[in-house]
């Protein structure tokens, strides 16, 4: 059974452009979580996306948005792109909802703003 | 609102050794409790998930006990080796899930 699958792994790229990352979640799971990491802040809450609504939003700008498509793979998107993005994104794929379910993560794309 | 917190922050221990990890949160009304284990620059691996009913779950050489009442985990790690070296963290679920700072544990040979 394949796990989450998250592309690119790396990313470089200049401040003000935009930035499209994917996730493949596991096979029947139908919530995707996205979480952004960095040494600071440590684990941030995105979005959780399920049955492609977004069900749930954390605290970031306008910026970064999200979407799913109907076979669960989700992408976000981070436009005009600040130093400050640097980080580790991270999706985490679950067959329900939070909280009653087990989160399932992939092994991340690392985004560099320069 | 619920916090979690991890300690201690840091653990350096020889080969061999049998660990203890602590994970306390605020608000006992949980669903369950989920330990990961993430490598320098990689995603998070679970581990193991206890069930708000559960007292403990094990899984090879690792065994997670949950405490509701105290708001307190433990993540326990026998006969630990280098390759167990990595950030542990702990999270409860809500609308999302919400983690610790984690354990940043080495073990040296």
């Amino acid at each position: 059974k394949a796990g989450v699958t998250q592309t690119p792994r790396y990313l470089i790229k200049t401040r003000g452009q935009q930035v499209t990352l994917s996730c493949s979640p596991i096979s029947g799971h139908r919530s995707v979580s996205w979480y952004q990491q960095t040494p600071g802040q440590g684990l941030q809450f995105l979005f959780e996306y399920f049955s492609e609504t977004q069900r749930n939003k954390g605290n970031f700008p306008g910026r970064f948005s999200g979407r799913q498509f109907s076979n669960s793979r989700s992408e976000m998107n981070v436009s005009t792109l600040e130093l400050g993005d640097s980080a580790l994104y991270l999706c985490a794929s679950s067959l329900e909802s939070p909280p009653n379910t087990e989160a399932f993560f992939g092994q991340g794309t690392r985004l560099t703003v320069v | 609102k619920q916090e979690v917190t991890q300690i201690p922050a840091a653990l350096s221990v020889p080969e061999g050794e049998n660990l203890v990890l602590n994970c306390s949160f605020t608000d006992s009304a949980i669903y369950n409790l989920q330990w990961f284990r993430q490598d320098p620059g990689k995603g998070l691996t679970s581990l193991l998930l206890i069930q708000s009913s559960q007292r403990e779950q094990t899984s090879g050489r690792l065994n997670a006990s949950l405490d509701k009442s105290s708001g307190r985990s433990t993540l326990y790690i026998a006969a630990s080796q280098p390759g167990d070296s990595a950030t542990y963290l702990c999270a409860v679920p809500a609308d999302k899930l919400i983690f610790g700072t984690g354990t940043r544990l080495q073990v040296f040979p």
